[in-house]
């Protein structure tokens, strides 16, 4: 089946950085990828959609100036805490999509972010 | 809106007994539904899909689902199950008519003991 890298798996940084996350589909395009968030034993939360080459568009609630989306190629979308805070610890989970007929979604291995 | 119900947070089995995992979901138009497997610190991990035809599907590791419409249902099954079965599955719905959005169930444990 496809394959979504992403990376880093883990991080930890210091309040008030910014950390970015890569979402890479290795076998195939990407035209969709989706930024989710999931809190310990809660399911997935939908943050942004993104197609390549256009502005993501961010769900109800989420700062989009806080989590920036870029998805400049087919194959890589990137996630950017910026001025991270430990409430912002959490596990990320990209997943993509290869064409917009295409049912099901892929889902990266996840990143577990920790800011201190 | 499209919305799904896992109604259960937990469920223990014994290895080597049937398991099922209940899923329930809201559509306007014609579901795309799906099942996920999520290990411990990890993404999630397709186990299988409900598009289109036959309403038992198979998916990965000998796991099926049944499409009820009249029910609007997609339970999980699995005749036999193992200990490796363990971990938090996800059901999930589509609009085939609307979009891209891909809404998540809560989640279910499953605990499969020796």
């Amino acid at each position: 089946g496809a394959v979504v890298s992403q990376h880093p798996s883990w991080v930890i940084c210091k309040s008030g950085t910014s950390v970015k996350i890569e979402c890479r589909s290795l076998d195939f395009q990407a035209t969709t990828m989706f930024w989710y968030r999931q809190f310990p034993k809660q399911s997935l939360m939908l943050m942004a959609t993104s197609n390549e080459g256009s502005k993501a568009t961010y769900e109800q609630g989420v700062e989009k100036d806080k989590f920036l989306i870029n998805h400049a190629s087919l194959t890589l979308s990137t996630l950017t805490v910026t001025s991270a805070h430990p409430e912002d610890s959490s596990f990320y989970i990209c997943s993509a999509r290869e064409g917009s007929d295409t049912p099901e979604a892929f889902f990266g291995q996840g990143t577990r972010l920790t800011v201190v | 809106a499209q919305s799904v119900a896992q109604p259960e947070d937990q469920v223990n089995v014994a290895e080597g007994n049937p398991l099922t995992v209940k899923c329930t979901y809201s559509v306007s138009g014609n579901p795309y539904l799906f099942w996920y497997v999520q290990y411990p610190n990890r993404g999630l991990q397709f186990l299988l899909k409900y598009i289109t035809g036959d309403n038992l599907v198979k998916g990965s590791y000998g796991f099926e689902a049944e499409f009820n419409k009249s029910q609007t249902s997609f339970h999980l099954k699995k005749p036999s199950a193992l200990v490796s079965d363990s971990a938090l599955y996800f059901c999930a719905v589509r609009d085939a008519n609307a979009g891209n959005m891909l809404t998540f169930g809560g989640g279910t444990r499953l605990m499969v003991k020796p």
